[in-house]
């Protein structure tokens, strides 16, 4: 167990719909990174935020957006949503940002969008 | 492209055979990490071998990085039905350093 959890661990949506993930970081991680990952691929990284501020983002729209909170846990909000979004939604804490420490991943949300 | 490209993608052996999974990456990094993924399930974070070291064990693993040729493998020693996963090599981004790139992994399958 990595201390990371992540809710809800099953969601289905329709397509339109907008959707809120939740992911809790292992305690004295001060930084959250978000990944999506579809059936039979790697994870593609979405965000990441660092004391409550977006501090880098892969090559995903708009419409996924995020919030990181006073004790460092983190939502990731969809709008819109497409079919493609079906994916499993990884979230990973970690210490710092200097990309020298290990990051600890939660057992993710699977969405499916209808 | 891939940052991380695992090759293979799917190795199928027998309980007590040594498992090797290859991963190539094309940017200079000060880290590389490799994670076992369980279908469907979170990343477990397995090990993290830096750009100045060569070889790394831990128990049954170990990790290899030629920083010359930007490759990197793990083996898996003994191996045992139970250590069926999927396995990804993970490197920092150049402009973000906690960004990790994934490959697209190694799909192992150990029959008992």
């Amino acid at each position: 167990e990595t201390g990371v959890t992540q809710s809800p661990t099953h969601l289905i949506k329709t397509r339109g719909q907008q959707v809120t993930l939740r992911c809790s970081s292992q305690s004295g991680h001060n930084t959250v990174s978000w990944y999506q990952q579809a059936l039979g691929q790697g994870p593609q990284f979405i965000f990441q935020y660092y004391r409550e501020e977006e501090n880098g983002r892969g090559n995903f729209p708009p419409r996924f957006s995020g919030l990181q909170f006073p004790n460092y846990s983190s939502e990731l909000n969809v709008n819109a949503l497409e079919l493609d979004d079906s994916a499993l939604y990884l979230c990973a804490s970690s210490l710092a940002t200097g990309g020298r420490e290990t990051q600890y991943f939660g057992p993710g949300t699977r969405l499916l969008v209808l | 492209s891939q940052q991380g490209e695992e090759d293979p993608q799917a190795l199928s052996i027998q309980e007590g055979e040594n498992a090797t999974m290859n991963c190539s990456y094309k940017t200079s990094i000060n880290n590389l990490q490799w994670y076992r993924q369980n279908s469907g399930r979170g990343l477990v974070h397995l090990i993290l071998i830096r750009s100045n070291e060569r070889e790394k064990h831990s128990g049954r693993l170990r990790v290899t990085l030629d920083t010359s040729k930007k490759s990197s493998s793990l083996l898996i020693t003994a191996s045992r039905a139970a250590d069926s996963a999927s396995y990804f090599c993970a490197t920092p981004g150049e402009t973000s350093g906690s960004r990790l790139t994934f490959g697209e992994g190694t799909q192992l399958t150990v029959n008992p």
